[in-house]
């Protein structure tokens, strides 16, 4: 089975902080996304990226950046945190369009 | 630009009781459909999709869903539900040869009372 591991269940940053997100699959999938989730709002797409060193903007990107260096690895960088941006955090992968496999979350609290 | 509804927000229902989650969504070209599953505090696990093929799906714990392309409608049922059912079902949608880019419905609260 596909593995999607995000590095941290729970974190908690400062106002202001530069956080990293780490996400790393291990099937070789082309797509990776990172989503946000806030109760009922579902979950929002904040960037995308289809290869190595590309990457998409989705629907709210504003605040954040990320980075993909390698297949396996896609970042999702908060370049200064606010307390707007406490949330979940879900990283998901897929091959095409016909499966999306997801990380265990980081749930991520801006003091 | 595909979209998603799921019509209800929250279902209470009891245990062994069947139950549906609706699920309708809006497309010009033809589509994958997904139903995920999330428990509190986890990511998103997936229950059964659709392809092509059959219109009936059958998924992992005992859920199925029908593809009806005329109402452009992914229902999801179980005809007996577990106090262990209860967690969020999110609906989402993709487009064939498109840029896999999946969108989701905003989630149907499952809350099964024993």
């Amino acid at each position: 089975d596909v593995k999607v591991t995000q590095s941290s269940r729970y974190l908690v940053k400062r106002t202001g902080e530069k956080v990293f997100l780490e996400c790393v699959q291990d099937m070789d999938h082309e797509n990776m996304f990172w989503y946000r989730q806030d109760p009922g709002l579902g979950l929002r797409l904040i960037y995308f990226s289809y290869d190595v060193k590309m990457k998409e903007k989705g629907d709210i990107p504003e605040g954040y950046s990320v980075s993909r260096e390698k297949k396996e690895r896609f970042s999702l960088i908060l370049e200064s945190a606010s307390t707007n941006q406490t949330s979940m955090y879900l990283c998901a992968s897929s091959l095409e369009g016909t499966g999306y496999t997801f990380g265990s979350g980081t749930r991520l609290t801006v003091v | 630009a595909q979209s998603v509804t799921q019509l209800d927000s929250q279902v209470p229902v009891f245990e062994e009781a069947p139950v549906e989650l609706r699920c309708n969504y809006s497309s010009s070209v033809s589509v994958y459909l997904f139903w995920y599953v999330q428990y509190p505090n986890q990511g998103l696990q997936l229950l059964l999709k659709y392809l092509s093929g059959s219109t009936l799906v059958k998924g992992i714990n005992g859920f199925e869903a029908e593809f009806n392309k005329s109402q452009t409608s992914f229902h999801l049922r179980k005809p007996s539900v577990h106090i262990s059912d209860t967690a969020e079902y999110f609906c989402a949608v993709s487009v064939w040869g498109g840029s896999y880019i999946p969108t989701f419905g905003r989630g149907t609260s499952l809350i099964v009372h024993p």
